[in-house]
């Protein structure tokens, strides 16, 4: 079975610091890795994607790839209240697997 | 790039009825599309895999014969909730898979469905 794990949460952060969201995937052949937000009531949105190890950063998000570990983390720099949703990480072979999510929230 | 449009956004049918939902990719071709529902504070659950031009790919549990899928073009599928039951009332989501974007799935909207 493939699985993507995340710790649901929630993690609360204060505002300004950095938050970390981590993630393990049991399938060795995923061959790239994705980062969703998603708000209460609403779909998720693809805020990054990574498939090299090391580290890809885009604005304030940093995502982080170990696929010796099987693992992804994603970086959230100077949080915002706006940050604060749930955070799906997905890992894909022949189809996306994601992970439950963890919910984020910024403390004001 | 790589916009799914869904629509309707929000319905409200009686129990018995079908409910059908659109899912388009407007600005590339999606070969496979996926149907999920969410119910309130639970995560994505995976219904279909819906490839245009045969049958679609139910997961366990999920009724054929209740979630009728159709993917007869490059940029359209179609949900049909038929004989919804008050239990059938959930956030369903479609998405996309398309050459942009590292092939990342790209979400519809989502439909609010309620079954009164």
């Amino acid at each position: 079975q493939k699985e993507v794990e995340q710790n649901s949460g929630p993690l609360s952060v204060p505002e300004g610091a950095i938050a970390s969201l981590n993630c393990t995937y049991s399938d060795r052949g995923s061959q790239s890795f994705f980062w969703y937000r998603q708000y209460s009531g609403k779909s998720p949105e693809l805020i990054m994607f990574i498939y090299s190890n090391g580290d890809k950063e885009d604005g304030r998000f940093t995502a982080q790839l170990n696929k010796a570990s099987q693992y992804v983390s994603l970086l959230i720099r100077d949080s915002q209240p706006s940050d604060s949703a749930t955070y799906l990480c997905a890992g894909r072979d022949d189809k996306i697997i994601f992970g439950k999510g963890t919910r984020l929230h910024i403390l004001p | 790039g790589a916009v799914v449009s869904q629509h309707p956004s929000r319905v409200i049918c009686k129990s018995g009825t079908s409910v059908k939902i659109e899912c388009r990719s407007l600005d590339f071709q999606a070969t496979t599309m996926f149907w999920y529902r969410q119910f309130p504070k639970q995560s994505l659950m995976l219904m279909a895999t819906s490839n245009e031009g045969s049958k679609a790919t139910y997961e366990q549990g999920v009724e054929k014969d209740k979630f009728l899928i159709n993917h007869a073009s490059l940029t359209l599928s179609t949900l049909t909730v038929t004989s919804a039951h008050p239990e059938d009332s959930s956030f369903y989501i479609c998405s996309a898979s398309g050459a942009i974007r590292g092939y990342g799935y790209t979400f519809g909207s989502g439909t609010r469905l309620t079954v009164v």
